[in-house]
């Protein structure tokens, strides 16, 4: 497709499961971000890859996220044992170059609900 | 402490009217500054980016400016429509930094 494509769209899990979220940039993208929005606020950073590299994780809020982009392209971010307060949407953008100046293009996010 | 605030909160217009949104931003050292819309249930797209030279930026209805001395920009939108009906963000980039601060966004509504 043209644009950033996430899925699942929505996600239910109960608290203490695991779940994994998903996101395919816009081929040839270079960097890759992934945000987090708690409903009512803007969006907030949480990693950063360049083509396989993670180099910025520092909006992680623990060490139960965790991001990964193996070949460079789709990116994988992972929550474990999840808790109430993971419920939000997760945002992923890709970006063609480096620059802080490359426009960044959204994807429609994951809504996830913990019960 | 929030590095971007934008106010107001929110607002409802009459379709037709014009609008300003406004945004303070304290981020230091500034690479550029941007506006997005977000639709309901909906990724962000990308209105204007504006870097320090830049003080407006215009795309259709939509006219961002910046005074990166006061550290503040508007946006404002002209004519408005039905479909503008969303939140506007604005977002901030730190200079060599690849994140985006955003702010908490202004809920529009526009009412026929």
């Amino acid at each position: 497709g043209a644009g950033v494509s996430q899925s699942p769209r929505y996600k239910v899990a109960k608290r203490g499961q695991d779940v994994a979220l998903r996101c395919d940039p816009i081929s040839g993208h270079v960097s890759l971000f992934w945000y987090q929005q708690a409903l009512g606020q803007g969006p907030e950073f949480l990693t950063y890859f360049q083509n396989e590299a993670q180099l910025d994780k520092s909006g992680l809020p623990s060490d139960r996220f965790f991001a990964e982009r193996p070949e460079g392209s789709v990116s994988t971010l992972k929550i474990q044992r999840t808790q109430q307060e993971d419920s939000a949407v997760y945002l992923c953008a890709s970006s063609l170059g480096q620059g802080s100046n490359q426009p960044q293009h959204f994807g429609d996010g994951t809504r996830l609900s913990i019960l | 402490k929030n590095q971007v605030e934008q106010s107001p909160q929110s607002l409802i217009i009459l379709e037709g009217k014009n609008c300003t949104l406004q945004c303070n931003y304290t981020v230091s050292p500034f690479s550029n500054l941007r506006w997005y819309k977000q639709d309901t249930g909906r990724g962000p797209v990308s209105l204007t980016i504006m870097t320090f030279s830049e003080n407006t930026k215009s795309n259709g209805r939509y006219t961002a400016t910046l005074d990166a001395d006061t550290k503040q920009s508007s946006l404002h939108i002209t004519a408005s429509q039905l479909s503008d009906s969303a939140s506007y963000i604005c977002v901030v980039t730190t200079q060599g930094a690849q994140k985006l601060v955003f702010g908490q966004g202004t809920r529009l509504t526009i009412n026929p």
